[in-house]
């Protein structure tokens, strides 16, 4: 079984100024690892996803997220912030091998952009 | 090309009734899971199904179960419904369902029980 952890409910940032959001996980198995962002009323959409490769990982709008193995981290990164991105962040991860689990999110960040 | 729909979007019931959710994935796409999101507990997974077959489950009783027709289309069901279930549902589809295929989310179900 998989765990992620979001270690922050909140971030206020104000606009124009970088953000990092932390995700790190538990697995006794590898895992493919994601971001998505959740509008108010809206369901989930993908930010970006890490599979294999490359550990710098960037996404839609701006995104970017680094996998750090050894720490079991997936952080989440945008170097200015814009008022739109306020929303609900949630990091995932899947065993490779599939399985029952589905996806495992996180509990979420909401990133609250200050004018 | 048209997004993942559920409908309804909004949906009141009382405790003991039963209520069915819908959910149609993008087209081309076999695979179909369902996820339920709380305060509390955040977003769990439900089941999986791929080609009208459960694929995966998750750690729910027996009162929620799903189908998938021959077009890709699936239902949940939540039988004697309780406070506890009031949630958003949410659906996500995708090509296989395979681990690293991307799932696309459908904007959700908001269920109350009263």
């Amino acid at each position: 079984a998989q765990s992620v952890t979001q270690l922050d409910s909140q971030v206020p940032v104000f606009e124009e100024a970088p953000v990092e959001l932390r995700c790190n996980y538990s697995s006794s198995v590898s895992v493919y690892l994601f971001w998505y962002v959740q509008y108010p009323n809206q369901g989930l959409q993908l930010l970006l996803k890490y599979l294999s490769g490359s550990t710098l990982v960037k996404g839609i709008n701006g995104f970017e997220a680094e996998f750090n193995k050894s720490q079991t981290s997936f952080h989440l990164r945008k170097p200015s912030v814009h008022i739109s991105d306020t929303a609900e962040y949630f990091c995932a991860v899947r065993s490779e091998r599939g399985g029952a689990d589905g996806l495992t999110f996180g509990k979420g960040t909401h990133l609250i952009i200050q004018p | 090309k048209a997004g993942v729909t559920q409908t309804p979007r909004y949906l009141i019931k009382t405790r003991g009734q039963q209520v069915t959710l819908s959910c149609s994935p993008i087209s081309g796409h076999r695979s179909v899971s369902w996820y339920q999101q709380t305060p509390g507990q955040g977003l769990q997974f439900l089941f999986e199904y791929f080609s009208e077959t459960q694929r995966n489950k998750g750690n729910f009783p027996g009162r929620f179960s799903g189908r998938q027709f021959s077009n890709s289309r699936s239902e949940m069901n939540v039988s004697t419904l309780e406070l506890g279930d009031s949630a958003l549902y949410l659906c996500a589809s995708s090509l296989d369902g395979t681990p690293r295929t991307e799932q696309f989310f459908g904007p959700g179900t908001r269920l109350t029980v009263l």
